[in-house]
């Protein structure tokens, strides 16, 4: 089975950085996804890493470390349109397609 | 690209009785996947339908049962409701093949049982 822990909730300023970590134990790995999901929203993809290291897109960063079962969202220069709930997803290599497995979510609240 | 879309978008229903649901894909993608989204158990995996095949299953009663036709729609069928199926209940669509790309959700049939 899969076990995916995340934080509940981080506040933040606007413009400042914030870093989700998210911990996960798994039977197989073949891959984690971010998502975003704002409030009465669908979650929307923001990065994915199936190798160790530290994968950029704009503000948005993740990294992941295999060995450790550790990855990381890291928001920069934080806006206010920044405020929902970040899914951190892990997919088991055991399993042929797209079967995620997902955290619960952390909710950021970000504040001018 | 049209992207994913979910009919209804509302539904109520009442114990006992059964509710189909409907995902059309990204035009091309031939995986689709479906969810359940609730405030205590956050996003939990149904099942994954590729070319027409259920490719993957999540643990959930076989009330919950799911279609894909030939053009890659698919529905998903819960019998016999419950009050806990009151849920949003969430598609996702990927190419499929290549499973580096991700999966695009649509907005979601919300399901209310009374």
């Amino acid at each position: 089975g899969q076990n995916i822990d995340q934080p509940t909730e981080m506040t933040a300023t606007e413009g400042a950085i914030v870093q989700i970590n998210c911990t996960y134990q798994t039977s197989g790995f073949n891959g984690l996804f971010w998502y975003q999901q704002h409030a009465g929203e669908a979650p929307t993809f923001l990065s994915y890493n199936v190798l160790d290291g530290l994968e950029e897109k704009g503000r948005f960063s993740s990294f992941l470390s295999r060995s450790k079962g550790y990855s990381y969202l890291l928001l920069k220069e934080l806006q206010m349109k920044d405020s929902a709930s970040y899914l951190c997803a892990v997919r088991d290599s055991g399993a042929a397609g797209n079967k995620l497995t997902f955290g619960g979510g952390t909710r950021v609240l970000v504040k001018p | 690209k049209a992207g994913v879309t979910q009919t209804p978008r509302y539904l109520i229903k009442t114990r006992g009785q059964q509710v189909t649901l409907s995902c059309s894909p990204i035009s091309g993608h031939r995986s689709v996947s479906w969810y359940q989204q609730t405030p205590g158990q956050g996003l939990q995996f149904l099942f994954e339908y590729f070319s027409e095949t259920q490719r993957n299953k999540g643990n959930f009663p076989g009330r919950f049962s799911g279609r894909q036709f030939s053009n890659s729609r698919s529905e998903m069928n819960v019998s016999t409701l419950e009050l806990g199926d009151s849920a949003l209940y969430l598609c996702a669509s990927s190419p499929g093949g290549d499973l580096s790309q991700p999966q695009h959700f649509g907005d979601g049939t919300r399901l209310s049982i009374l």
